[in-house]
């Protein structure tokens, strides 16, 4: 049982380029959703998704696109890198935390990205 | 909207001493609570949470947490902190229902740091 494994670790970029953050987990879980860490700020939410072929927008949603096509996987796609998203990126996973189940979520060991 | 305040950006406590961890939340309905730990360069580790019933949470590695629905509050206590507990703390808030009981919304986290 391997959890949420993400990949690469650590990824440099140069401002343009496009790249795709892979995230899947093997708890069967039906969320699945994508933070990014900003120093002093917390982690804030960017995708999110509820079951496969399901998405939506969380707090800081520009500059990615997601999609679900299976339970497992999760890909974040960077479309046109800025530095602006140079950034930690966490994947988290857990069966729906939403509507009164209080599941608890987990989160990848995170993706370092640096954009120059 | 839901959010989360931990008012301190860094705590300092001598090894043995007791420690809290001070979290205020705003959400609307009742709250799911969360905390979770992170060490350098690793991902978040789930520490407690509250759901419902006692109001008194208890964690892993010794630690745990005192809702407070009067003050909107969820601190994070341990009797008698460890060198190895240094590490940095998040406060997490999850809506029990509506839209955003799909967003667990964090605090900017609190940096602890126990001293031999």
């Amino acid at each position: 049982n391997a959890g949420v494994t993400q990949t690469p670790k650590f990824q440099v970029l140069k401002t343009g380029q496009s790249m795709t953050l892979q995230c899947a987990q093997d708890m069967n879980h039906e969320y699945m959703s994508w933070y990014r860490q900003d120093p002093g700020m917390g982690l804030r939410l960017i995708h999110y998704s509820v079951g496969a072929g399901i998405t939506d927008q969380g707090e800081v949603p520009n500059g990615y696109n997601v999609s679900r096509s299976t339970t497992e996987d999760f890909p974040l796609r960077l479309l046109s890198a800025a530095p602006s998203q140079t950034s930690v990126y966490f994947c988290a996973s857990s069966y729906s935390p939403g509507q009164g189940s209080g599941n608890t979520i987990y989160f990848g060991e995170g993706s370092w990205l640096t954009v120059v | 909207a839901q959010s989360v305040a931990q008012p301190e950006d860094q705590v300092n406590v001598a090894e043995g001493n007791p420690l809290t961890v001070k979290c205020t939340y705003s959400v609307s309905g009742n709250p799911y609570l969360f905390w979770y730990v992170q060490y350098p360069n690793r991902g978040l580790q789930f520490l407690l949470k509250y759901i419902t019933g006692d109001n008194l949470v208890k964690g892993s590695y010794g630690f745990e947490a005192e809702f407070n629905k009067s003050q909107t509050s969820f601190h994070l206590k341990k009797p008698s902190a460890l060198v190895s507990d240094s590490a940095l703390y998040f406060c997490a808030v999850l809506p029990y229902s509506g839209a955003g009981s799909y967003q667990l919304t964090f605090g900017k986290g609190t940096k602890l740091s126990v001293i031999p």
